[in-house]
């Protein structure tokens, strides 16, 4: 069974501070997603990894294929970063795009002016 | 379109009602997922499809769900004779297989 695990559940900041959410599983996999979602309820995809580093603005998304570990950092962090931020997996135990993907249960990212 | 539309918004329904809901893809995207969050961050998997065939339907409680993607028309998921347990939010997401997903806004159903 894939498990989807993040850390912490719960974070708040002071604006400006580097944030760090960590996401780990436990199966192969083809792509991880990081995802935000805002308490109005709409989920964006903010990245999604199959290797290596990704850069879009303040955000850095990293993963370690070997260690099943995956980082989402935020540079600079503002209040308007509040959000959950969610790690999903895609297994690779099974072929094409239309694998389902499995979530984790989210950190939940307060940021204070 | 460049978003993933679902309607409706919000959906109330009595308990054993039938509920619909619809979900308009990204043209171009051949795959399609429906996903059930319970309280605030428990996503569940119900079914995915690629174009218009189901892919992977292991999440769907099927004597109650069922969900169709026909050519020229929106996507559906069809609850029938719904449960309290059912009351969730409801998003559509469609991708390409190299591309990220795009999400929907998502469908609140409050069963009553």
């Amino acid at each position: 069974k894939n498990e989807v695990e993040q850390s912490p559940q719960n974070l708040t900041a002071q604006e400006g501070e580097f944030i760090t959410i960590n996401c780990s599983y436990s199966v192969g996999i083809s792509a991880l997603h990081w995802l935000q979602q805002h308490p109005g309820g709409g989920i964006v995809s903010l990245f999604m990894l199959s290797s290596g580093k990704k850069k879009h603005g303040r955000l850095i998304a990293t993963i370690n294929i070997q260690e099943k570990h995956s980082s989402l950092h935020i540079t600079a962090s503002h209040p308007r970063d509040s959000a959950v931020y969610i790690c999903a997996v895609r297994p690779s135990y099974s072929g094409g795009g239309a694998d389902g993907l499995t979530f984790g249960k989210g950190t939940h990212l307060i940021i204070q002016p | 379109g460049e978003e993933v539309a679902q309607t409706p918004k919000h959906l109330v329904r009595g308990e054993g009602q039938k509920a619909k809901l619809y979900c308009a893809p990204i043209k171009g995207h051949s795959y399609v997922f429906w996903y059930q969050q319970v309280l605030k961050n428990e996503f569940k998997f119900l079914i995915s499809f690629q174009n218009e065939n189901v892919f992977d339907e292991t999440g769907m409680p099927k004597e109650r769900f069922s969900a169709k993607c026909l050519p020229n028309s929106p996507c559906s998921l069809e609850i029938q004779a719904t449960k309290l347990e059912d009351s969730a939010v409801y998003f559509c997401a469609s991708s390409q297989t190299n591309y990220g997903y795009t999400f929907g806004s998502g469908t609140r159903l409050t069963v009553v």
